[in-house]
């Protein structure tokens, strides 16, 4: 099951600088996505996330884009801070379709670097 | 900030022996979801609550799974008679409501079946 994929593992950035986490997925039922980040052996810590009728959300340091036609998202986190070190994780659903189970993506280990 | 609050934090158990996994979500929610991540695999989804009744579960939520809500507070997932595989990371979720809510996390428990 490979509906939402997060093809980088891993991603090094600078402190001070923007992180830029992607995301894909291939379900055009998905309506609603989120971020979550998590740090060992604590469980999934909700972001932020957007809607399928729009196309960015912001709060705070954290952006989401949603490109609907690429089937794509990203989450950018500026300015970036050592505390931004964990794993992120894209997830989506299909709300208006009746289904509210979350799929995941594998995951982004984001180090930032002091 | 109110959280959803999971025990125990690990529990072995030996294969075979039945298993109880507790949760208690955020206090004004009312959808409640278990989802599980095996070692080194995404987190997958179980099932989803609603009303004291299944709303929806995955192919994994066999005859061996279970859930309830045996009072006003407390979330369970029952695994009947445990198998190697069962081991894994298990997540209770809930949500306020259904629609473009974000889902909150506990910080699980870790099942380790011997």
């Amino acid at each position: 099951d490979q509906q939402v994929k997060q093809n980088s593992p891993s991603l090094s950035v600078q402190e001070g600088r923007i992180s830029i986490l992607n995301c894909d997925y291939t379900n055009s039922m998905f309506d609603y996505f989120l971020w979550y980040k998590k740090y060992p052996a604590e469980g999934p810590t909700f972001l932020i996330s957007i809607s399928s009728i729009k196309d960015k959300n912001e709060d705070g340091r954290f952006t989401v884009f949603l490109n609907k036609s690429a089937k794509h998202l990203s989450l950018h986190i500026v300015p970036s801070q050592p505390g931004d070190s964990a794993v992120y994780f894209c997830a989506a659903s299909a709300y208006g379709f009746g289904n509210e189970k979350l799929t995941f993506g594998t995951g982004t280990r984001l180090t930032i670097i002091p | 900030e109110p959280e959803v609050t999971q025990t125990p934090s690990h529990q072995v158990t030996q294969m075979g022996q039945e298993v109880i996994l507790r949760c208690v979500p955020i206090s004004n929610h009312l959808y409640f979801y278990w989802y599980r991540q095996i070692l080194g695999q995404k987190v997958e989804f179980l099932v989803s609550f609603y009303n004291n009744e299944i709303s929806e579960k995955s192919e994994i939520f066999d005859d061996q799974f279970s859930v309830e809500r045996p009072d006003g507070s407390n979330f369970t997932l029952k695994i009947r008679s445990t198998k190697l595989e069962d081991s894994a990371m298990y997540f209770c979720a809930s949500t306020a409501r259904k629609n473009n809510q974000p889902q909150h996390f506990g910080d699980g428990t870790r099942l380790s079946i011997l």
